[in-house]
């Protein structure tokens, strides 16, 4: 079974800063998707990033990328120059590629606070 | 567009009770899933429904069940409710195209068993 793991409870990063989340997740397969979601208090689950495994190129959406080391099973979301409005949990997430599948497997998130 | 909307927004029950939880999925989207998130924690799949049948379940008991309605909104029924079934129920919808078609989550259904 796939598990996702997030060592970082807390973070706290300066406003207009850089801040990196990290994430490690253990997996037999060779292709999967990865994902990071931030929940604001609001309580929706919002997307972020995602990343094909078969893709070497790290995925970047504007102040957010990644860093994705295959082999080490890792799965780093970078945020630069953060705004207040970044502050919230944001959690790692695994896909199966299997057809049709809905599951994520989801870490137990890592709660940012932006400080002005 | 309209998104993902989930009612009621809180709920309180007995322990013993049962519940239903309702979920309109964003509009085009044909597949529901449903997750149970509990205080603290990361979402834990429930299950998933297409095409009006279950089609993938997490480690969830039986006295968790579900239904999808033609227009692809959702139920999620709770029965014999435990205290440790409160938690925060999120529901999300996808136009399944593939591992990579993005879910749209909506704002979840606080549950709380007393």
């Amino acid at each position: 079974a796939q598990t996702v793991t997030q060592s970082q409870p807390e973070m706290s990063v300066q406003e207009a800063e850089t801040v990196t989340l990290s994430c490690t997740y253990d997996t037999s397969e060779s292709d999967y998707y990865l994902f990071w979601y931030k929940q604001p208090p609001s309580r929706q689950m919002i997307l972020v990033i995602r990343q094909e495994a078969y893709k070497q190129q790290n995925a970047t959406e504007n102040r957010f990328s990644v860093n994705f080391q295959k082999a080490a099973k890792s799965f780093s979301l970078k945020i630069s120059d953060s705004q207040l409005g970044d502050a919230a949990m944001y959690f790692c997430a695994y896909r199966t590629p299997e057809g049709g599948s809905e599951k994520l497997v989801f870490g137990k998130g890592t709660k940012l606070t932006v400080n002005p | 567009e309209t998104g993902v909307t989930q009612s009621p927004t809180h709920l309180i029950k007995t322990r013993g009770q049962q519940v239903t939880l309702r979920c309109s999925s964003q509009s085009g989207h044909n597949t529901v899933s449903w997750y149970q998130q509990a205080l603290g924690q990361g979402p834990q799949f429930i299950f998933q429904y297409y095409r009006e049948e279950e089609n993938g379940r997490g480690n969830f008991p039986p006295r968790f069940s579900g239904l999808q309605f033609p227009n692809y909104s959702s139920e999620l029924n709770v029965n014999a409710l435990e205290l440790d079934d409160s938690a925060l129920y999120l529901c999300a919808s996808s136009r399944r195209q593939g591992p990579d078609s993005p879910l749209h989550f909506g704002n979840g259904t606080r549950l709380t068993v007393t």
